[in-house]
């Protein structure tokens, strides 16, 4: 079975300052992909990164970087140059070598930018 | 742009109420998803299905059924709701693709249902 785990529930960062989302995962595949999306208020999941577990260097898009530590399992969100606009929820989530090819989810870390 | 469409963005039903929930995906994807989202506890699959006709069971079916008689459509069904269904409902949808691979999920823009 795969576990998602997001230990921060919620978190403050000052607008233009770096943030990093937390993530730790548990499988037993030794092949899997890692994912990022994004939930503003408006409800709509907008995926933002995704890192494949043989990828030797980390992935990033824009603002956005992940943090793979294979060693210690863990799959950090890191934003960079925080704006308003990223207020919202992100999701941690990951894909093993299952049927369907559906996405494991964690709890979720809703993040407010402060002006 | 792939469109991932859930019939209604607010829905209230009565306890005991027959609910359908309906996705329509456009782009041709094979697997289709069904995820509860709920405060704390992020997103719970529910039911997927990888073909027509075919539905696997995901995390947490109980009180729940899928149908899936066209690609395009998958269909969530509460025979009896309950107030414990009140929650988010987002359907998902990507093609198939081999094992770990890096096909995103689209999600539609999910349907809050309340059951009163």
């Amino acid at each position: 079975a795969q576990k998602i785990t997001q230990t921060q529930p919620g978190m403050f960062v000052q607008e233009k300052e770096a943030v990093t989302l937390d993530c730790t995962y548990d499988t037993s595949d030794q092949s899997y992909g890692l994912f990022w999306y994004k939930q503003p208020s408006s409800g709509e999941m907008i995926f933002l990164i995704y890192q494949g577990s043989y990828d030797e260097q980390n992935a990033t898009e824009g603002r956005y970087s992940l943090n793979f530590q294979k060693a210690r399992k863990s799959a950090n969100l890191v934003i960079s140059a925080s704006q308003l606009g990223d207020s919202a929820m992100y999701f941690c989530a990951m894909r093993g070598n299952n049927a369907g090819n559906m996405l494991t989810f964690g709890g979720g870390t809703r993040l407010m930018v402060k002006p | 742009d792939v469109k991932v469409t859930q019939s209604s963005r607010y829905l209230v039903k009565r306890t005991g109420e027959k609910v359908f929930l309906e996705c329509v995906q456009d782009m041709d994807h094979e697997n289709m998803f069904w995820y509860r989202q709920d405060p704390g506890l992020g997103l719970r699959l529910i039911y997927f299905s990888y073909d027509v006709k075919m539905k696997e069971k995901g995390d947490i079916p109980e009180g729940y059924s899928v149908s899936r008689e066209k690609k395009e459509r998958f269909s969530l069904i509460l025979e009896s709701a309950s107030t414990n269904q009140t929650s988010m409902y987002l359907c998902a949808s990507t093609p198939m693709t081999g094992g770990y691979g890096g096909e995103k999920l689209f999600f539609g823009s999910g349907t809050q249902l309340s059951v009163l």
